[in-house]
């Protein structure tokens, strides 16, 4: 059974800070990351996808990315008010087939206090 | 206008009742996916299809059912089989090529399922 962790919230910080989102997978076999952006009674929207091991960084959002210990994160820098929202984690095997399908985390509610 | 549409947005369904939720893409995406989103969970994959007429149960299958006749469709029906419907139900697609990037997944708006 494939596992998508992440931290347990809520996460809150004050307005022009780092905000640091984790993930954790179990299937050492994961070859794509994804991050996902969810407003509240809203649907996912992609931000970042990830695919080798370092920083992938796009405006103020960084993805990091370690296969050896199995991690995962999202920093978002400057954050803002229109940064809250709940942040999805989700791992896929390979680019195609069966195993292109997502196993996805809980989710972590970011709140950003103006 | 690319994207993905869902219908109804929101649909409310008596005990014992078949409905069937709409999601239709034009950005030629081969791959089409269905999850259920419950309150404070992740999204769980109750089917999906790779291409036209064929299609895989994903972890919660039962009750259930969809088709894929049309690249651009995959309807899903929710049977009265399903126990506890009531939940957020999410359309995704993907181009599914092989190529990096390729299983990138986008979603629809969602039709949220209430059962009387």
């Amino acid at each position: 059974q494939k596992e998508v962790e992440q931290n347990s919230g809520p996460l809150s910080v004050p307005e022009g800070a780092i905000a640091s989102l984790n993930c954790t997978y179990s299937d050492r076999g994961s070859q794509s990351f994804f991050w996902y952006r969810q407003y509240s009674g809203k649907s996912p929207e992609l931000i970042m996808s990830i695919y080798s091991n370092g920083d992938k960084e796009d405006g103020r959002f960084t993805a990091q990315l370690n296969k050896a210990s199995q991690y995962v994160s999202l920093l978002i820098r400057d954050s803002q008010p229109s940064d809250s929202a709940t942040y999805l984690c989700a791992v896929s095997g390979l680019n195609t087939g069966a195993n292109s399908k997502l196993t996805f985390g809980k989710g972590i509610t970011l709140s950003v206090r103006p | 206008d690319g994207g993905i549409t869902q219908s109804p947005k929101y649909l409310f369904r008596k005990e014992g009742q078949n409905v069937t939720l709409s999601c239709e893409q034009n950005l030629n995406h081969d791959a089409m996916y269905w999850y259920r989103q419950d309150p404070g969970q992740g999204l769980r994959l109750i089917y999906y299809s790779q291409i036209v007429n064929d299609f895989q149960k994903g972890d919660i299958a039962e009750g259930y059912s969809v088709s894929r006749e049309k690249k651009e469709s995959f309807p899903l029906t929710v049977t009265s089989a399903q126990k506890n419907p009531t939940a957020f139900y999410l359309c995704a697609s993907s181009i599914d090529s092989g190529l990096a990037g390729s299983n990138e997944q986008f979603f629809g708006p969602g039709t949220r399922l209430t059962v009387l």
